[in-house]
């Protein structure tokens, strides 16, 4: 149980598109999300926090217009990397917790998706 | 939020040796947990400590909570080549449930 998948797990794009990652909690509805970003052997840096039906809440430095974040249900959500630019580049992670009959701290990773933007 | 610093941050040890990675915080902390990250991998949970002195045992791996509820440890003993891979700790700030992690320390195994 407390499965939750990412998609795509790797994506290629040009400078200047945008591009979108799904989160989701396939066994189990979270009540909060986690979107992280993890550099080449570097620790996870969290980006923002994501409850269903409220907007994001971003840490500090994170642009909030430049990585969309949409939690559109309980089992799902979405970060849209726009205007990508190489620097954008890294590994992103989320995780889902609160989940009926789970551990209200523990979180529960997604299998993260490598982005790559030339 | 509360930033806690994850020592050493490599460990290099031949299968069979200890080995420990300290995490620790100018604060004290409502709660530290602990995450694997296989290469390639996503962190997978491993514990979460929550009282003063707290010790917590799972197989081959012994997680402590500090007293004062500023530091933590994890010790393997042991060591095998399934154990590679890094190690975060983690604590869980405010009331949001975000967790805000170490540095991770990365271990490695020579067979």
């Amino acid at each position: 149980g407390a499965v939750v998948s990412q998609h795509p797990s790797r994506v290629i794009c040009k400078s200047g598109t945008s591009v979108k990652i799904e989160c989701r909690s396939l066994d189990f509805q979270a009540t909060t999300m986690f979107w992280y970003r993890q550099f080449p052997k570097k620790s996870l840096m969290l980006m923002a926090t994501s409850n269903e039906g409220s907007k994001a809440t971003y840490e500090q430095g994170v642009e909030k217009d430049k990585f969309l974040i949409n939690h559109a249900s309980l089992t799902l959500s979405t970060l849209t990397v726009t205007s990508a630019h190489p620097e954008d580049s890294s590994f992103y992670i989320c995780s889902a917790s609160g989940g009926a009959g789970l551990a209200l701290d523990e979180q529960y990773f997604g299998p993260g998706t490598r982005l790559t933007v030339t | 939020g509360q930033q806690v610093m994850q020592i050493p941050q490599y460990q290099h040890v031949q299968e069979g040796e200890d080995f420990t990675t300290y995490c620790n915080s100018s604060t004290t902390l409502s709660n530290i947990q602990w995450y694997k990250q296989r290469p390639g991998g996503h962190p997978v949970f491993l514990i979460q400590l929550v009282k003063s002195g707290e010790v917590k045992k799972q197989k081959r791996l012994t997680f402590q909570f500090g007293e004062a509820k500023k530091n933590s440890s994890l010790h393997i003993t042991a060591t095998q080549t399934t154990d590679v891979g890094t190690y975060f700790c983690g604590h869980g700030s405010g009331n949001t449930g975000k967790l805000i992690f170490g540095q991770g320390t990365t271990l490695q195994v020579k067979p």
